[in-house]
């Protein structure tokens, strides 16, 4: 089991870029969800996806904000028009659709700097 | 939002002292989970537990959860250095949205050695 992964580590880039991030789930899992965590707050929800479909996304994600699961497999969370207050943890996460009280394994998050 | 509260905000141990962190939620919950975090680094699910529960072990972990205070604890035994970290409870909320977690904003646990 490989684990969930996150690519990249690290994005520095200037205001009124775009970027992309990538996740990759564990392999058989088809919940993924999307956290962001600024310092010394806890992670908060963004969006969450069962296979392909994105079911929900939270009122922090913007317009400037889109993410897609093609396929139900690997995730991208795009950020256009980047501000200072984007600069971020983004954690990306999965877990298998079971009763409700399955554990959410986390990646280990791409950490974003808006210059 | 954040719907949980930990307590302490951060604590400070020597090395073989026992650590207690505690936490608050406010909903009706599924279960209740705690995480570790070493400094910038992704999360480790150490324990969950369910609505239905009121104690559980784990190696060197006790938890215990009061659903009628809406209140969780964790338990380290005999601390080490290498539990340094943040730690970060968890709600899964019963009802509708009952697959995102609600963090709250952790406990940052210094182990010295």
């Amino acid at each position: 089991d490989t684990g969930v992964s996150q690519d990249p580590r690290h994005k520095i880039t200037k205001r009124g870029q775009n970027v992309t991030f990538r996740c990759d789930p564990i392999s058989e899992h088809n919940r993924l969800y999307w956290y962001r965590q600024t310092l010394g707050q806890g992670p908060e929800f963004l969006t969450y996806f069962q296979n392909e479909a994105q079911l929900e996304k939270s009122r922090l994600l913007s317009d400037r904000f889109s993410a897609e699961r093609p396929k139900g497999s690997f995730s991208t969370l795009e950020i256009q028009r980047t501000e200072q207050g984007d600069s971020a943890m983004y954690l990306c996460a999965s877990s298998m659709r079971g009763t409700g009280q399955e554990t959410q394994y986390f990646g280990p998050g791409t950490r974003l700097l808006v210059l | 939002s954040q719907q949980g509260e930990e307590d302490p905000q951060a604590l400070s141990i020597q090395e073989g002292e026992n650590a207690t962190m505690n936490c608050s939620y406010k909903t009706s919950i599924n279960n209740l989970q705690w995480y570790r975090q070493n400094s910038g680094r992704g999360l480790v699910h150490l324990i969950l537990i369910r609505s239905n529960e009121r104690e559980k072990h784990s190696g060197r972990l006790r938890v215990t959860l009061d659903t009628s205070k809406k209140s969780s604890s964790l338990l380290i035994t005999a601390s080490r250095a290498a539990d340094t970290a943040s730690y970060f409870c968890a709600t899964h909320a019963s009802g509708g949205s009952n697959y995102k977690l609600t963090f709250g904003k952790g406990t940052l646990l210094t182990v010295n050695p």
